[in-house]
């Protein structure tokens, strides 16, 4: 069970396009769900929360224009990346907590690893 | 501030056994956690722990002790496929996990 989705895997765009990623939880219900970035060898950098029904929250220094987050539903937040330039590639991770198992507070999609061109 | 301090990489040997461990500073302490992360791929659970002691689970091993702000990670009879970085995370006070950079650990055959 806590089995976590994202989709796609990977992809490539071209510079200016927009660029969706899915998170979906397939077996429970996800009322907050994370998203990371993580460039190559470093650790995971927190880019936004959001919550189920309202506006996500994002870490400083995230443009929130960019990055649009939407959590329409219990088991899906979207991430689009907005006029993606080269420095936006990287690898991105949603997590997801399921808050009637709160001891394990985020299980983890597989990730996107988008390359911008 | 927050901070999590973690090793930034270790060597060990195959069959040998390594500890990795994590000090942190909070505001507020709900749980601490350990995550494996194989380079590429998205970081998958291995132990959770909000009291203090050890926490056991097959080769892995979880400590935790609250009033030092310490935990460290055993991995007993490693293997080649142990090789990865090994993340450490703290809920702090408002549910928010707060990460370590990471620790790469590299197995020598």
């Amino acid at each position: 069970g806590a089995v976590v989705s994202q989709h796609p895997s990977w992809v490539i765009c071209k510079s200016g396009t927009s660029v969706k990623i899915e998170c979906r939880s397939l077996d429970f219900q996800a009322t907050t769900m994370f998203w990371y970035r993580q460039f190559p060898k470093q650790s995971l950098m927190l880019m936004a929360t959001s919550n189920e029904g309202s506006k996500a929250t994002y870490e400083q220094g995230v443009e929130k224009d960019k990055f649009l987050i939407n959590h329409a539903s219990l088991t899906l937040s979207t991430l689009t990346v907005t006029s993606a330039h080269p420095e936006d590639s990287s690898f991105y991770i949603c997590s997801a907590r399921d808050a009637e198992r709160e001891a394990r507070a985020a299980f983890f999609g597989p990730g996107t690893r988008l390359t911008v061109l | 501030g927050q901070n999590i301090d973690q090793p930034t990489e270790m060597t060990a040997t195959e069959g040998a056994i390594v500890q990795i461990n994590c000090t942190y500073q909070t505001s507020g302490f709900n749980g601490l956690f350990w995550y494996q992360q194989h380079a590429g791929e998205a970081p998958t659970f291995l132990s959770y722990n909000v009291l203090d002691g050890l926490e056991e689970k097959g080769r892995f091993s979880s400590f935790l002790s609250r009033s030092k702000g310490y935990s460290y990670l055993l991995l007993k009879e490693l293997q080649m496929k142990d090789s990865a970085s090994y993340l450490c995370a703290v809920k702090d006070s408002n549910y928010q996990l707060i990460w370590g950079a990471g620790t790469k650990l590299i197995i020598k055959p």
